[in-house]
């Protein structure tokens, strides 16, 4: 049972590369969420989904898009990189939207030069 | 909206020192509270949640006391240790946020010898 996995864990890119983050859950969980943690700023919410086929922008989702691909994998997309979005990302899942514990992966720190 | 304020950091004690770090927040309907933890190159784990006015959350010496007069969630610990040091969010679920997690930014706790 690995929970949430996440890959890759450390990715640099040049202004306007294109990358996809890929996060998977082995829990049966119906919801996935996308997050970045930036210095001082606490966790954001990129996007989620709260079911399989369904995806919604959370907090900051400007440049990024997200595919919600079967009920253990939702993958977030940067289509042409930009400084500002050097951060950690970290995805999270759980049973569903609302009180209950979200699960999260180990993070990706991704560095846009 | 929806938002959660906690103290800022860094906190730095000695071994067991007791701690507080003070959480509260602003949130439509009745919210479920959490802390979470993130230990040095990990992503978060919930630490102790509380779902109602009145709850204690508890969980490895740590307690948090959901009080709604005061709309509070402070985390505490009598006898803090070298391993306990880490990054520590409040974070709360409630209607008006969509269901998603909203995060304070974060203390940061480092624990001396």
């Amino acid at each position: 049972n690995a929970g949430v996995t996440q890959t890759p864990k450390f990715q640099v890119l040049k202004t306007g590369q294109s990358m996809t983050l890929q996060c998977a859950q082995d829990m049966n969980h119906n919801s996935m969420y996308w997050y970045r943690q930036d210095p001082g700023m606490g966790l954001r919410l990129i996007y989620y989904s709260a079911s399989e086929g369904t995806t919604d922008k959370g907090e900051v989702p400007n440049g990024y898009n997200v595919s919600r691909l079967n009920k253990r994998e939702f993958s977030l997309r940067l289509e042409s990189a930009a400084p500002s979005q050097t951060s950690v990302y970290f995805c999270a899942s759980s049973e569903q939207r609302g009180a209950n514990e979200q699960f999260f992966g180990p993070g990706t720190r991704l560095t846009v030069l | 909206g929806d938002s959660v304020t906690q103290m800022e950091g860094p906190v730095t004690l000695s071994e067991e020192a007791f701690l507080t770090i003070n959480c509260t927040y602003t949130a439509t309907g009745y919210p479920s509270l959490f802390w979470y933890v993130q230990y040095p190159g990990e992503g978060l784990q919930l630490l102790l949640k509380a779902t109602k006015a009145d709850d204690k959350g508890s969980n490895k010496g740590f307690e948090a006391t959901y009080r709604k007069e005061t709309t509070s969630f402070h985390l505490e610990k009598g006898s803090v240790q070298v391993s306990d040091s880490a990054v520590y969010f409040c974070a709360l679920s409630a209607g008006g946020s969509q269901g998603n997690l909203i995060f304070g930014k974060g203390t940061k706790l480092s624990v001396k010898p």
